[in-house]
């Protein structure tokens, strides 16, 4: 079936741009995740949306960045007036979510690798 | 305190040989484990869950000691294919938290 999926693949911005950055999930997974990975470095949390709403969003390094989520589906990274250092892999994940007991598992989109000049 | 910690390596291993990973977590409500794998430029992929009596796949074994809140991973005859970062990830509630990583060659 289809996996979760993300785009743009890649993108290019200059500094100072705002970006978007797309997840669709697994079909029926209610849990979606946003991470950040720096070349070379491990996965930073930025935020996790349970259905529509974001009960965690500690892992935002910024108001620059916020996110949203419509229909229990799509999700949106926005980075606002980008930075140099915005530079990384911004991975997506899904779950099934809050199913208390049931031994959840993340699926991994390929990611979208931002550029910033 | 980091919520998941793992030694970085790298490990560098001949084909053939045995393996071991370890990972500490500090949340002692944490309620399911896994282990990941990675290449290079790649997204994070399910390798296996961690289960409390201990599970194998293949030539790949998982261990969890809740007592300690020690995970680890055995990997038997290293294949080149091996060659990846292995991730620790911790459940907790509906967070998950990683470990930053073990670089793992296996050399011809």
């Amino acid at each position: 079936g289809a996996g979760v999926s993300q785009s743009p693949s890649n993108k290019v911005t200059e500094k100072g741009k705002d970006v978007e950055l797309r997840c669709d999930p697994i079909s029926g997974h209610t849990a979606l995740y946003w991470y950040r990975q720096r070349l070379g470095q491990g996965l930073e949390f930025l935020i996790y949306f349970q259905g529509n709403s974001a009960p965690d969003k500690s892992g935002l390094p910024s108001d620059r960045f916020s996110a949203e989520r419509t229909g229990e589906s799509v999700s949106t990274l926005t980075i606002q007036r980008t930075q140099q250092e915005d530079s990384a892999v911004y991975l997506c994940a899904s779950s099934l979510g809050g199913l208390a007991g049931f031994q959840e598992t993340q699926y991994f989109g390929p990611g979208t690798r931002l550029l910033v000049l | 305190r980091k919520e998941v910690e793992q030694d970085p390596g790298p490990f560098n291993v001949p084909e053939g040989a045995t393996v071991a990973f370890n990972c500490t977590y500090s949340n002692s409500a944490s309620q399911s484990f896994f282990w990941y794998r990675q290449d290079c430029r790649k997204e994070p992929k399910l390798l296996m869950s961690v289960y409390s009596s201990g599970n194998e796949d293949g030539r790949f074994t998982a261990q969890l000691n809740r007592a300690s809140q020690y995970i680890s991973l055995l990997i038997r005859d290293s294949k080149l294919s091996d060659s990846a970062t292995y991730l620790c990830v911790v459940n907790t509630g509906n967070q998950f938290y990683f470990g930053t990583g073990t670089s793992l060659t296996v050399i011809p």
